[in-house]
């Protein structure tokens, strides 16, 4: 089975903290994605990656960014936590095709 | 662009009720098609997924046809339980990339 696993399932930080959010997945996948949930909202693109060191922005890049040094692991970094950050977390990874996805990190920024 | 458009929830249905959650989308050429199943808690699960006009997916009792005359993929089980009870996804992703689109969800409860 594919397994993608994140650092975290809850996560509390404070307004200006730099956080970091870790994504690995074990199925030697060319693609990794970030994702945040919002109630109404859905799933909403951050950033996606192709292959090591590549980075692609989605949607809502703004506040974000990426690391991808080894295939296996995506990182999503917020430089300059804010409350409107406040969210769940969703990294997949894929093929080609399908998406798996993590259990979610949910992080408050107060 | 492409985009998926579900239902508004929430649902609340009793046990053994049929369930239809509608999807559509809007997307050039030929896209796959995906549900999801998001339990309380937990991240994003595939339920099924169609890969071409006609074709049904199923899974765990679930059905959905690829309607490409009404742009749609709508979800349908006979009669639910108890444990469907989670929040639905409708998905496409287009054949020539990686990035895929996703409705904004509908929540269902299923009540005893």
């Amino acid at each position: 089975d594919v397994k993608v696993t994140q650092s975290s399932r809850y996560l509390v930080k404070r307004t200006g903290e730099k956080v970091f959010l870790e994504c690995v997945q074990d199925m030697d996948h060319e693609n990794m994605f970030w994702y945040r949930q919002d109630p109404g909202l859905g799933l909403r693109l951050i950033y996606f990656s192709y292959d090591v060191k590549m980075k692609e922005k989605g949607d809502i890049p703004e506040g974000y960014s990426v690391s991808r040094e080894k295939k296996e692991r995506f990182s999503l970094i917020l430089e300059s936590a804010s409350t409107n950050q406040t969210s769940m977390y969703l990294c997949a990874s894929s093929p080609t095709g399908t998406q798996f996805f993590g259990p979610g990190t949910r992080l408050t920024v107060l | 662009g492409d985009s998926v458009t579900q239902m508004e929830g929430p649902v609340t249905l009793s046990e053994e009720a049929f369930l239809t959650i509608n999807c559509t989308y809007t997307a050039t050429g030929y896209p796959s098609l995906f549900w999801y199943v998001q339990y309380p808690g937990e991240g994003l699960q595939l339920l099924l997924k169609a890969t071409k006009a006609d074709d049904k997916g199923s899974n765990k009792g679930f059905e959905a046809t690829y309607r490409k005359e009404t742009t749609s993929f709508h979800l349908e089980k006979g009669s639910v339980q108890v444990s469907d009870s989670a929040v639905y996804f409708c998905a496409l992703r287009q054949n020539t990339g990686n990035q895929f689109y996703f409705g904004t969800g509908t929540s269902l409860t299923v009540i005893p």
